[in-house]
């Protein structure tokens, strides 16, 4: 059975940091590109950052770059984001998606709520 | 306000036929894949339709996916009430150089 779990959010105040872990099993992790895709309250669906299998290549929206930092540990079957100067905007549930070959995994999501 | 233009929402009967719609440009939907998802509240999305028009093992053939152009469409056959739910399209924008959801559709079955 494959099985996606989020874990790492949490209440932070602006400006602080998180880092986001995604824990992958039951698939072939490296032959997977991974996303983070993140839905604010009562909002729709926002694509944030993906990478590579062999995380040659990442790619950000233009609201996250310079502040997030998408990576992954094949050996751990682990994808991560960390997540640095946030601020109230970035509040969401952020969901951790692996793709391959018409295949598509998500997990249940973490609460990222960034509040003074 | 989205890359990807779909309509805030769509209704119909049971059983009748429902068409989603996104709208976007040569930079994304005219150039790359689109995919649909389904999702309900509080849960994670479900892929319905990826590379246009292709249905993950498990997707009833209910669930049809097409590509025109610049647009794409969600076609929907003997609704159901569990049907629904949000609906969103996503592709990759070549010049963004990012992934682009819609702004998702909320069906209602009358």
């Amino acid at each position: 059975e494959v099985q996606v779990v989020e874990s790492g959010g949490g209440l932070v105040q602006p400006g602080g940091s998180l880092r986001l872990s995604c824990a992958a099993s039951g698939l072939t992790f490296n032959n997977c590109k991974m996303t983070w895709v993140r839905q604010a309250p009562g909002k729709g669906l926002e694509w944030v950052a993906n990478i590579k299998q062999d995380g040659s290549e990442k790619n950000y929206v233009d609201s996250v770059k310079g502040r997030f930092t998408i990576s992954r540990d094949n050996a751990k079957n682990s994808l991560y984001l960390q997540m640095n100067s946030l601020r109230v905007e970035d509040t969401a549930v952020y969901y951790c998606r692996a793709k391959s070959s018409g295949v598509d995994y998500w997990g249940q999501g973490t609460l990222v709520t960034v509040s003074s | 306000q989205s890359v990807l233009a779909q309509p805030p929402s769509v209704s119909a009967a049971p059983g009748q036929k429902v068409t989603i719609s996104c709208s976007g440009s040569s930079s994304n939907i005219g150039n790359n894949f689109v995919s649909w998802y389904q999702q309900f509240p509080e849960t994670a999305p479900k892929l319905l339709i990826y590379e246009n028009n292709k249905r993950p093992s498990g997707i009833p053939d209910r669930f049809s996916g097409s590509k025109s152009g610049t647009s794409a469409t969600l076609d929907i056959t003997g609704l159901q009430t569990g049907d629904e739910a949000d609906y969103y399209c996503l592709t990759w924008d070549s010049s963004l150089r990012a992934g682009v959801f819609g702004g998702g559709t909320k069906l209602t079955v009358l």
